[in-house]
């Protein structure tokens, strides 16, 4: 069984603080990550997507990348109280045929003013 | 606006009965996926399909069924077979199964 795993939280990080949001995953194959957003209440929302080893930024957020080491992480820097979210990380599958992506549990992040 | 609709938002099921959840997309998007959530829980896979006229069960399809005959169109039935069926019920689409998914905004499904 493939698996992506996250730690559950609550993570907790001042205002204006960077955040550091991790994620584990299994198959080696995997080529691609994506990071999503959800809000209490509200549908998950693509925030990031990263494919190769190495740093990825859009504006405070920046994901990274480590194939070796088989993890991937997002920084949120500056943050503020609008980042309180759960955080899921996405990848698909390397070579299996059965092509569907495998989510993580998410990490629940509060930023405290 | 191009994306994924969701029908309806808030849904009452009585015992003993079967209800329909829509979902439709205008992405042009060949795979379709249902998942089910829990409060404070992740997201679990009910079905997905890949391609019109063909589906696959996921991690937790007992008591649900679904159809494709549509590449727009992949509603989710929840039958009286499902025994606890109370939860945040999402549908997504991609290009292809590698691809990101994109979420419509979900329907909450509750017993009467």
């Amino acid at each position: 069984q493939k698996e992506v795993e996250q730690n559950s939280g609550p993570l907790s990080v001042p205002e204006g603080a960077i955040a550091s949001l991790n994620c584990t995953y299994s198959d080696r194959g995997s080529q691609s990550f994506f990071w999503y957003r959800q809000y209490s209440g509200k549908s998950p929302e693509l925030i990031m997507s990263i494919y190769s080893n190495g740093d990825k930024e859009d504006g405070r957020f920046t994901a990274q990348l480590n194939k070796a080491s088989q993890y991937v992480s997002l920084l949120i820097r500056d943050s503020q109280p609008s980042d309180s979210a759960t955080y899921l990380c996405a990848a698909p599958p390397g070579y299996s045929s059965a092509s569907k992506i495998i989510f993580g549990s998410g990490t629940r992040l509060s930023i405290r003013p | 606006d191009g994306g994924i609709t969701q029908s309806p938002k808030y849904l009452f099921r009585k015992e003993g009965q079967n209800v329909t959840l829509s979902c439709e997309q205008n992405l042009n998007h060949d795979a379709m996926y249902w998942y089910r959530q829990d409060p404070g829980q992740g997201l679990r896979l009910i079905y997905y399909s890949q391609i019109v006229n063909d589906f696959q069960k996921g991690d937790i399809a007992e008591g649900y069924s679904v159809s494709r005959e549509k590449k727009e169109s992949f509603p989710l039935t929840v039958t009286s077979a499902q025994k606890n069926p109370t939860a945040f019920y999402l549908c997504a689409s991609s290009g292809t199964g590698r691809q990101p998914q994109h979420f419509g905004d979900g329907t909450r499904l509750s017993i009467l």
